[in-house]
């Protein structure tokens, strides 16, 4: 199956600063999703936006979608040590209903 | 309830073991997944099962087999696994299968020997 890029492979911030994490994908979608995933444990649901939204916000949480580039983003701000963890972009495809496609991930550490 | 459990938490097998993993939600969700997780990866998708049918199976080896014997439930049966088949497995489920977001359980860590 394809997978998504997502970039940086690995961002190091201060507590305090902001994190931008950037996701690819290469099939039309339904909608994106972000999930976070602290060492080794299950992933938690973040933030899905449509394919017909540009912009949506949750609480820190900034998701941008541009389905022109195939390409999202995802900006956390004011981070905290607590948001130290990896976060994975899936794409809902078109037609494969319940498939989720992930990308590879960002490794975040926020330092106190 | 709002969470999905899985046990083992951790499995340690031999290569001609068998073994089950187990799933459970009480969210009423009529979709539930397994995926498979290699250190340092996404997750990569198994099987799917809608309304108790299995809907997806990602031509995953037959030495994984899954049953849903409820529509709280979802096991997968490990029989001959390989070392190479040593990772997290994670659970998920959603409302059905057309539903947007998943909700994980915390994964059994399988090492194969």
């Amino acid at each position: 199956s394809q997978q998504g890029e997502e970039d940086p492979q690995a961002l190091s911030i201060q507590e305090g600063e902001n994190a931008t994490m950037n996701c690819s994908y290469k099939t039309s979608i339904n909608n994106l999703q972000w999930y976070r995933q602290n060492s080794g444990r299950g992933l938690v649901h973040l933030i899905l936006i449509r394919s017909n939204e540009r912009e949506k916000h949750s609480g820190r949480l900034r998701v941008t979608l541009d389905t022109s580039k195939k390409s999202s983003s995802l900006l956390i701000t004011a981070s905290r040590a607590a948001d130290t963890a990896s976060y994975f972009c899936a794409n809902a495809g078109g037609t494969s209903y319940g498939k989720l496609t992930f990308g590879q991930g960002t490794i975040l550490t926020v330092h106190p | 309830d709002t969470e999905v459990t899985q046990t083992p938490k951790h499995l340690v097998m031999g290569m001609t073991n068998k073994k089950s993993l187990k799933c459970e939600q009480h969210m009423g969700h009529r979709a539930m997944y397994w995926y498979k997780q290699k250190a340092k990866k996404p997750p990569e998708l198994m099987f799917v099962y809608s309304y108790e049918k299995l809907s997806i199976n990602e031509s995953v080896p037959s030495r994984f087999s899954p049953e849903c014997p409820n529509s709280s439930l979802l096991n997968l049966h490990l029989h001959a696994l390989q070392p190479e088949d040593s990772a997290l497995y994670l659970c998920a489920s959603s409302t059905r299968a057309h539903a947007e977001t998943q909700y994980f359980g915390p994964g059994t860590r399988l090492l194969v020997l």
